[in-house]
């Protein structure tokens, strides 16, 4: 079975400074990997996504991850955070074989203060 | 441009009362998925549909029921609401593989 894991459910960090969010996944295959936000009392926007390739993935606003498959990793990184990045991150995680369903992590909540 | 349209945004409705969720895709994708969200658990999958006509179970899908008349259209109907359902409730929809888009969501409450 498929599951992705956000091990940290809330990260503060300045604002400022360097930022890394976790995600481990288990899945037998190469997945397709997902970085989603989610703002207050909004839909998930997509980040940046992996399918195959280079393992470092830009996505928008400044945010890379960076696949790792013999640790079953995709986190995510930004180089400086700003205040407007605070919002829930989802890791998700699709097969790519099958019937591509998606498989989301529980969310790691991101409060960057002054 | 893209979209995933869901209506009603906010429902309020009472123990036993039928309640049916609405979207709308203008992306012509195959797939459309309804997702429940609540704290601690993320996105939990509710129904899907690969095309017009055909719906399947997701992880969760007791008391709720799906319907997708038109590639365009997918509803979630729960029959006999109750408040464990109370919850925000997502639509997406992607092509096989493809990152999903998501619509606003519809904060139910059940009283």
């Amino acid at each position: 079975a498929q599951s992705v894991t956000q091990p940290d459910a809330r990260v503060t960090v300045s604002e400022g400074a360097s930022l890394q969010l976790r995600c481990k996944y288990s899945y037998s295959g190469t997945p397709y990997l997902f970085w989603y936000v989610q703002y207050p009392r909004q839909g998930l926007q997509l980040l940046l996504k992996y399918y195959s390739g280079d393992p470092v993935v830009q996505g928008v606003n400044g945010f890379e991850a960076e696949f790792s498959k013999s640790n079953s990793s995709f986190h995510l990184r930004k180089a400086s955070v700003h205040w407007s990045d605070s919002a829930v991150y989802f890791c998700v995680l699709s097969a790519n074989t099958g019937n591509y369903k998606y498989v989301f992590g529980a969310g790691t909540r991101l409060k960057v203060i002054a | 441009e893209a979209a995933v349209t869901q209506s009603p945004r906010n429902k309020v409705a009472v123990t036993g009362g039928k309640v049916t969720l609405s979207c709308n895709q203008t992306n012509n994708h195959n797939n459309m998925y309804w997702y429940r969200q609540d704290t601690g658990h993320g996105l939990r999958l509710i129904h899907y549909s690969y095309g017009a006509g055909s719906t399947e179970k997701g992880d969760i899908p007791d008391g709720y029921k799906a319907s997708r008349p038109s590639q365009e259209n997918f509803s979630l109907i729960l029959e006999l609401a109750t408040p464990s359902q109370t919850s925000v409730y997502f639509c997406a929809s992607g092509d096989a593989g493809a990152a999903p888009l998501f619509g606003e969501g519809t904060r139910l409450s059940v009283l």
